[in-house]
């Protein structure tokens, strides 16, 4: 176990929603960082948040946006969702903007 | 970002060492090389990482070549546990300072009795 939990564990949207995840990081971390994993692919990143700002982006249209809260906590928010984001959500924190990051459980969105 | 090449499965019988190989010719002189695991549908789990110098931790060991372009990471004795995709990355660093780990497709290492 990592300490890394994400919520919900599973969830189904419909084309057109919109939908938020949410990201506790292990304690004393102050670095976030959000992927998503497409049936049988590696991870991709989506972006990072270092103490409450955006540290860096992956190839993610607008529509995928976060947030990081003083506690370092995070959400993952995807605006207008499309079949193609039916995705597991990955969530990982790490102590700080270098060090290695630590993988919560993931949360699988299915969009119908 | 550099790419790494991994060979698509391995097996392995319990109790032996597994050895896991990884190219990653483009990596550059201050990239790190990562690898972490991914039992299936769980989050990946971080195994071990290093800059030149051969790593050791309770899980695992690290092996770089001298001239950095691959690695080898060792199970030194594996279990039934141990299966898993196993990704060897080179971590790039953003421009503000954090950074990103690209997965490629991994290494689906089966381990039987």
């Amino acid at each position: 176990e990592t300490g890394v939990t994400q919520s919900p564990t599973h969830l189904i949207k419909t084309r057109g929603q919109q939908v938020t995840l949410r990201c506790s990081s292990q304690s004393g971390h102050n670095t976030v960082s959000w992927y998503q994993q497409a049936l049988g692919q590696g991870p991709q990143f989506i972006f990072q948040y270092y103490r409450e700002e955006e540290n860096g982006r992956g190839n993610f249209p607008p529509r995928f946006s976060g947030l990081q809260f003083p506690n370092y906590s995070s959400e993952l928010n995807v605006n207008a969702l499309e079949l193609d984001d039916s995705a597991l959500y990955l969530c990982a924190s790490s102590l700080a903007r270098g060090d290695e990051q630590y993988f919560g459980p993931g949360t699988r969105l299915t969009v119908t | 970002d550099a790419k790494t090449t991994q060979p698509t499965s391995m097996d392995c019988a319990e109790g032996r060492a597994a050895n896991l190989p990884c190219n990653h010719s483009t990596i550059s002189g201050n990239e790190y090389v990562y690898w972490y695991r991914q039992i299936h549908s769980q989050g990946p789990q971080y195994i071990i990482h290093g800059l030149k110098n051969n790593e050791t931790n309770e899980m695992a060991s690290l092996i770089i070549t001298e001239d950095r372009k691959s690695s080898t990471l060792i199970l030194p004795h594996a279990t039934l546990r141990d299966t898993a995709v196993y990704y060897c990355i080179v971590r790039a660093i953003l421009t503000g300072g954090g950074n990103k780990l690209t997965f490629g497709t991994g290494t689906q290492l089966k381990v039987e009795l």
